[in-house]
């Protein structure tokens, strides 16, 4: 069965240092994608970052990047220089190219001032 | 418009009625999902419109819920003689294309308390 598990329910970090978000998966396919979701206390996802498996080079969104250790089935999110504003849950998300995706449970990210 | 929208915003209702939640997509996004988020939970497919195809129920959870999606646009998912285990946050997502290809764009979630 595939599965997406995040086992940091709620992580905290200084503003302007790094942090980052774990995530492991399952699977048995060889080509698939992966994504990172912010929700923050409004509730609405937004998409954050994405990786496609078949794509040796991390991801990278400004201060948002991923480190993908295919063989590992690892998919983490850094956030380096951490803003308020990026106080959030995180979700990671598996895809296997079909219209199904898999969430994880979240990780709480709180930033302190 | 401009992004997803969901109403209500919020929805308390009593135990063993039915309630509408409506699910408003970007235009022209022809396929729209429907999850389930409960407290400390990821994300639970419910359902899935692509088009005029026939729509992916598998999610549904029991025979009370239902969903359609009119004139390929607008959604409303029903929840009839609700119980106390439905309460969660209904969102809504809607996208152009492939879902591994283009982002999926989430609505703000109807929060649904049974009470």
């Amino acid at each position: 069965a595939q599965t997406v598990t995040q086992s940091q329910p709620e992580m905290s970090v200084q503003e302007a240092e790094t942090v980052t978000l774990s995530c492991t998966y399952d699977t048995s396919e060889s080509d698939y994608y992966l994504f990172w979701y912010k929700q923050p206390p409004s509730r609405q996802m937004i998409l954050v970052i994405r990786q496609e498996a078949y794509k040796q080079q991390n991801a990278t969104e400004n201060r948002f990047s991923v480190n993908f250790q295919k063989a590992a089935k690892s998919f983490s999110l850094k956030i380096s220089d951490s803003q308020l504003g990026d106080a959030a849950m995180y979700f990671c998300a598996y895809t296997p190219g079909t219209y199904k995706y898999i969430f994880g449970t979240g990780t709480r990210l709180k930033v302190l001032a | 418009g401009a992004g997803v929208s969901q109403s209500p915003s919020n929805k308390v209702t009593e135990k063993g009625k039915d309630v509408e939640l409506r699910c408003d997509p970007i235009s022209g996004h022809t396929a729209l999902y429907w999850y389930r988020q409960s407290l400390g939970q990821g994300l639970e497919f419910l359902i899935y419109f692509q088009g005029n195809s026939a729509p992916d129920k598998s999610g549904l959870p029991s025979d009370r819920f239902s969903a359609e999606r009119t004139g390929g646009s607008v959604s409303t998912l029903t929840i009839q003689r609700t119980q106390q285990e439905d309460s969660a946050v209904y969102l809504c997502a809607s996208f152009q294309a492939a879902p591994h290809t283009d982002t999926q764009y989430f609505g703000p979630g109807t929060r649904l308390t049974v009470l």
